[in-house]
């Protein structure tokens, strides 16, 4: 166990949709990151938050967004959801910019699925 | 950029070693992880790199060569349990994301 925890563990929806992912870092932690992984894509990084504040955005699409609350979790909202959006969506959680070692620990990942 | 190659499967024998290597592009980089994950769970860390040489942890080692460009994840005495996926992944030295490999498959036989 990890100790980052994502809510909802399963997901199914239909095309046009709109649903939101939730993240809870580990105590303690102020980095949140969101990652992608399809079959034919890998392991694919969207965005990182830190401290409430984005840091850096890899490949998401303008259909989706994210944010990061006060008291730390994180929350990905996809919406207009296509077929080629089912996935499984992993939340990684480290302990901020300080430190050499920003050691990503990841959740159970939730896996969307959309028909 | 930090394109990251490693190999797309690996068989051995229980008890064997397996060596899994990665090459990056050098520019921006700085650290080299290795994550284990096992079909439908979330990927587990298994290693840090960000000097040069060797890092032994148990049954797992791994070692970076930043001029190369080159990392490798060794499995000592291989068990049914090490049957999962590989990832390498580079972390960009001014955001901290971390771009992963596609993972290489290993699959212990008895």
């Amino acid at each position: 166990d990890s100790g980052v925890t994502q809510t909802p563990k399963h997901l199914i929806t239909a095309t046009g949709q709109r649903v939101t992912l939730r993240c809870s870092p580990r105590s303690g932690d102020l980095s949140v990151y969101w990652y992608q992984q399809s079959l034919d894509q890998g392991l694919q990084f969207l965005i990182q938050y830190y401290n409430g504040e984005e840091r850096a955005k890899g490949n998401i699409l303008e259909r989706f967004s994210a944010q990061q609350f006060p008291d730390l979790h994180s929350e990905l909202n996809l919406s207009s959801l296509e077929l080629g959006d089912s996935a499984l969506y992993f939340c990684a959680s480290s302990g901020g910019l300080a430190g050499i070692q920003e050691t990503q620990y990841f959740g159970p990942g939730t896996r969307l699925l959309v028909l | 950029g930090q394109n990251i190659d490693q190999p797309t499967e690996m068989t051995a024998t229980e008890g064997a070693i397996v060596q899994i290597n990665c090459t990056y592009q050098t520019s921006g980089f700085n650290g080299l992880f290795w994550y284990q994950q096992h079909a439908g769970e979330a990927p587990t860390f298994l290693s840090y790199n960000v000097l040069d040489g060797l890092e032994e942890k148990g049954r797992f080692s791994s070692f970076l060569s930043r001029s190369k460009g080159y990392s490798y994840l060794l499995l000592k005495e291989l068990q049914m349990k090490d049957s999962a996926s590989y990832l390498c992944a580079g972390r960009g030295s001014n955001d901290y994301k971390l771009s992963f490999g596609a993972g290489t498959t290993v699959t212990v036989r008895a």
